[in-house]
């Protein structure tokens, strides 16, 4: 099976800008997360979907965005980019039902914020 | 989710066998053991996990204490590719929060 998928892999914007990122998950996963990485404050859960609907979200500010389509393939949206924004995003993929729960990761997209 | 406190560094030779400790006193009766491992600037990957019996898989075994407050995962044959921060994480599955907690986990280097 194909891992998760995460487009673009780098992307370089200014402030001000918006900026979409795709995750692609694992084929049959109803499940995606997404998570931000930085060097000062480690993995940081953003929001996760299922089927369709945001289950739960992280504490980020609403410039962060994201919606999962019906064949599971989510995006997330920044917009009004600050430079704080620059990191590492994270797309996880689960089973999301008792027989298959764990999370697997993409390889992320890097963001830098100029 | 159960914190977990793992040492902050630790350096393996080439071939040999790489124990990484993980204690998590605090854990709860359905809580699960996961790590993971992250190589620089990649998405971190799935090791392994357990509930409470010892698990082994194609990566790495995974050693849980019979109290359940702690537990190493092992590296049977280290390679330089190992080389990477490993995670250790305690969660109940579908609890309805699926926000997966990373600490700062173990920087592990296989010295050539």
């Amino acid at each position: 099976k194909a891992g998760v998928t995460q487009t673009p892999r780098y992307l370089i914007k200014t402030r001000g800008q918006q900026v979409t990122l795709s995750c692609s998950p694992i084929s049959g996963h109803r499940s995606v997360s997404w998570y931000q990485q930085t060097p000062g404050q480690g993995l940081q859960f953003l929001f996760e979907y299922f089927s369709e609907t945001q289950r739960n979200k992280g504490n980020f500010p609403g410039r962060f965005s994201g919606r999962q389509f019906s064949n599971s393939r989510s995006e997330m949206n920044v917009s009004t980019l600050e430079l704080g924004d620059s990191a590492l995003y994270l797309c996880a993929s689960s089973l999301r039902d008792p027989a298959g729960d764990t999370q697997y990761f993409g390889p992320g997209t890097r963001l830098t914020v100029l | 989710d159960a914190k977990t406190t793992q040492p902050p560094s630790m350096d393996c030779a080439e071939g040999r066998a790489a124990n990484l400790p993980c204690n998590h006193s605090t854990i709860s009766g359905n809580e699960y053991v996961y790590w993971y491992r992250q190589i620089h600037s990649q998405g971190p990957q799935y090791i392994i996990h357990g509930l409470k019996n010892n698990e082994t898989n194609e990566m790495a075994s995974l050693i849980i204490t019979e109290d359940r407050k702690s537990s190493t995962l092992i590296l049977p044959h280290a390679t330089l590719r190992d080389t990477a921060v490993y995670y250790c994480i305690v969660r109940a599955p579908l609890r309805g929060n699926e926000k997966l907690t990373f600490g700062t986990g173990t920087r592990l280097t296989i010295i050539p």
